[in-house]
């Protein structure tokens, strides 16, 4: 089983300013079958990326991902309020598909 | 719009059972592969179940094999998850969600399921 690692658990930002959030494999993930997901406090995930970093319909080109291998990546380039929110990972590679922990950005 | 509408969640005792149900509109059902994920309180996200869109495959999670059962009705826009043997640790909010390429591309709102003596 792939485990993610998800860091750091928690990101205090203010509005405006650059988030990178890292999700690390203790495995490959093949073809960068990783996804994102936003979730707010009493909503169900909300998909943002998947492919590593293709962009779910809706999604603002503010988020970003990136990586492969074992080392991916969510970029946030400038927060906006409603972002502050929980970010999970996803690998769909391989069998058991998992999820990190997930990371909370809250406003500093 | 694509909706997903869960419910059969409820308080149940160690040991019992509930069979929980998501209903999807806006898309295409019978094309889509169907998924189940649950999130205990305060916690991550765990990955359950699946089911392929003819029904013909299925996948469980270590934690819940032999317990848990998932099937789909085509003609209904539904999928379920019958969940048994109920422990305490499985109380958590279980989301069904689309997609087909092993991601969820949509959520429901969830049904909580709470396991109490």
């Amino acid at each position: 089983e792939i485990v993610l690692t998800q860091s750091p658990g928690t990101l205090s930002l203010s509005p405006g300013e650059r988030a990178t959030l890292s999700c690390r494999a203790s495995q490959s993930v093949s073809s960068s079958s990783l996804a994102w997901y936003q979730q707010k406090p009493g909503q169900a995930p909300r998909l943002l990326i998947y492919g590593a970093s293709s962009r779910a319909t809706g999604i603002p080109d503010r988020f970003s991902g990136s990586g492969s291998g074992t080392d991916f990546t969510l970029t946030i380039s400038r927060l906006e309020p409603e972002d502050f929110a929980v970010y999970h990972c996803q690998q769909y590679g391989s069998s058991p598909r998992t999820f990190g922990q997930g990371t909370k950005v809250e406003i500093k | 719009e694509v909706q997903l509408a869960e419910s059969g969640g409820g308080l149940v005792q160690p040991g019992g059972s509930l069979r929980l149900s998501c209903v999807a509109s806006g898309f295409t059902f019978s094309s889509y592969t169907m998924h189940w994920v649950r999130q205990a309180p305060g916690k991550g996200l765990e990955y359950v179940s699946a089911i392929s869109s003819n029904g013909g495959s299925t996948f469980y999670a270590n934690s819940v094999k032999g317990r848990f059962t998932v099937s789909r009705d085509n003609s209904k826009n539904t999928v379920y998850l019958q969940v048994g043997s109920l422990r305490a640790e499985d109380m958590a909010m279980f989301y069904c969600g689309s997609g087909n390429g092993g991601f969820l591309e949509y959520w429901g709102q969830g049904t909580l399921v709470a396991v109490s003596s």
